[in-house]
């Protein structure tokens, strides 16, 4: 149980475009999703808090006009990168909340984003 | 922001050693959590731990929270090769359920 997935796992784009990311929870309800970024071995980097059917909250320093976050429904999140720049080039990971018994995280596989 | 201290960094070791690492917080935490990341992919929960204390193994892994909440460990017995990988603790701070709170990691490398 508590199967995340993502997609695509991996994508290259050219700046200035646009790249969406999927995030879905298989198994169970996420009310709340969460979108992080990783650079090379470094640790998680939290962008972005997703509740379903409201505004996302975005960390100090994310741009939420970048970084486009919805979450229509209680299995799927997305994630866009808009106007992307090579420097947008990261691993994005979905993660999803399982209230029952606690407050674990279940990580979606990622998403390899390269800007050229 | 706020982050967690965790040690070691890297190991070495043999295949079969036992390997332990840690992490402490400056703050008291209510949820610690243990996770593993290969290479190109998400992390996995290894183990969850709500209450000080508690001790909890999860196969060739245990993992306990500290008594002091502002601790914890993970022990790995008789390591094999399929352990390499970064492990991460996480948890929350009890002022602050909203959002998880990350170790810097630790890369296991195991010599078969």
């Amino acid at each position: 149980g508590a199967v995340v997935s993502q997609h695509p796992s991996w994508v290259i784009c050219k700046s200035g475009t646009s790249v969406k990311i999927e995030c879905r929870s298989l198994d169970f309800q996420a009310t709340t999703m969460f979108w992080y970024r990783q650079f090379p071995k470094q640790s998680l980097m939290l962008m972005a808090t997703s509740n379903e059917g409201s505004k996302a909250t975005y960390e100090q320093g994310v741009e939420k006009d970048k970084f486009l976050i919805n979450h229509a429904s209680l299995t799927l999140s997305t994630l866009t990168v808009t106007s992307a720049h090579p420097e947008d080039s990261s691993f994005y990971i979905c993660s999803a909340h399982l209230l029952a018994g606690g407050y674990e995280q279940y990580f979606g596989p990622g998403t390899r984003l390269t800007v050229t | 922001g706020q982050q967690l201290n965790q040690s070691p960094q890297s190991m070495f070791i043999q295949e079969g050693e036992d390997v332990s690492m840690n992490c402490t917080s400056s703050s008291i935490f209510n949820t610690w959590l243990w996770y593993k990341q290969d290479p190109g992919e998400g992390p996995v929960l290894l183990i969850a731990l709500y209450k000080a204390g508690e001790l909890t193994s999860n196969g060739r892994l245990t993992a306990q929270f500290g008594i002091t909440r502002k601790d914890s460990f993970l022990n790995i017995s008789a390591s094999i090769p399929s352990d390499v990988g970064i492990y991460f603790c996480a948890g929350y701070d009890a002022g602050n359920n909203r959002k998880l709170i990350w170790g810097l990691g630790t890369s296991l490398a195991v010599n078969p």
